[in-house]
C-alpha cells in the first residue's frame, strides 16, 4: 500500500534554533517528492522537488535530503524564524504507464517560539 | 497574477442543504484538483480535471460533484450536505500532471450542522 509517514508530529523549537522534519514512504514507483509548507489559514506552497536521482535540494534556509534506496526525505531548517512557523507537507509521486498518483502525508506542525 | 482564488472563504450549511464551491485560476493551467483536508490527516483529492472537459473521481468522490466550465474554473458542489463534510476544502491547479507542483487557493471552511 502506498504510504507516507511524517514525523514528529508536531515539534517547539525556539527562534534561531535548527531542525529536521522526516519523511518515510512505501510509494512505488518513485517519480518525485515534495515538500510543501502550509501557514495556517492558507494554502500549502511547493518547498522544493526532488526526483530520484537527487541527493539534495536547497531552497534558502530549507534544505531537503532523498535517500531512494531506505525511501527516506528530510526537511532541514538552518536558523529558524518565526515566520517558519507552519505545517510541512510530504507529498510522493508514482507514476504508473500513463497516469501519476500522489500521496500526501499528514504534515509536522512546527511551532518556533521566540 | 492573482493566482487561484476561492469563494466563499467560510460557510455555515445545513443538514440537507447544497451548495457549490467555487475555483478560479489565471495561470493558464491545464490540470485542476479539489481536496479535502481534516484535522491530521493528509489533503485527500476529491474530484480532477486533467484538462477542459474532463473530469475524473479521486480518493474521496461520494457527496460531491465538479464542473470544469472552462480552463479557468472548477466549482464543486455538495448536493445533499452532511456533517461529515464539514471540512476546509482546497482548489489547486498545475500546468500538466498531478505530479507536477500545484498551486493552491486560500481554502473554505465548511461547517455542515
Amino acid at each position: 500500500k502506498n504510504q507516507v509517514e511524517q514525523s514528529p508530529q508536531s515539534l517547539i523549537i525556539l527562534e534561531g534554533k535548527n531542525c529536521t522534519l522526516q519523511c518515510n514512504y512505501t510509494v512505488s514507483p518513485f517519480s518525485n517528492l515534495r515538500w510543501y509548507k502550509q501557514d495556517t489559514g492558507r494554502g500549502p506552497v511547493s518547498l522544493t522537488i526532488m526526483t530520484f536521482s537527487e541527493n539534495t535540494k536547497s531552497n534558502g534556509r530549507y534544505t531537503a535530503t532523498l535517500d531512494a534506496d531506505t525511501k527516506q526525505s528530510s526537511l532541514h531548517i538552518t536558523a529558524s524564524q518565526l515566520s517558519d512557523s507552519a505545517s510541512y507537507i510530504c507529498v510522493v509521486s508514482a507514476w504508473y504507464s500513463s497516469a501519476s498518483k500522489i500521496i500526501f502525508g499528514s504534515g509536522t506542525r512546527l511551532s518556533i517560539r521566540p | 497574477n492573482a493566482g487561484v482564488t476561492q469563494t466563499p472563504k467560510f460557510q455555515v450549511l445545513k443538514t440537507g442543504q447544497s451548495m457549490t464551491l467555487q475555483c478560479a485560476q489565471d495561470m493558464n493551467h491545464n490540470s485542476m484538483y479539489w481536496y479535502r483536508q481534516d484535522p491530521g490527516m493528509g489533503l485527500r483529492l476529491i474530484y480532477y480535471s486533467a484538462s477542459e472537459g474532463t473530469t475524473d473521481k479521486g480518493e474521496v468522490p461520494n457527496g460531491y460533484n465538479v464542473s470544469r466550465l472552462n480552463k479557468r474554473e472548477f466549482s464543486l458542489r455538495l448536493e445533499s450536505a452532511a456533517p461529515s463534510q464539514t471540512s476546509v476544502y482546497f482548489c489547486a491547479s498545475s500546468e500538466g500532471s498531478e505530479s507536477e507542483t500545484q498551486y493552491f487557493g486560500p481554502g473554505t471552511r465548511l461547517l455542515v450542522l
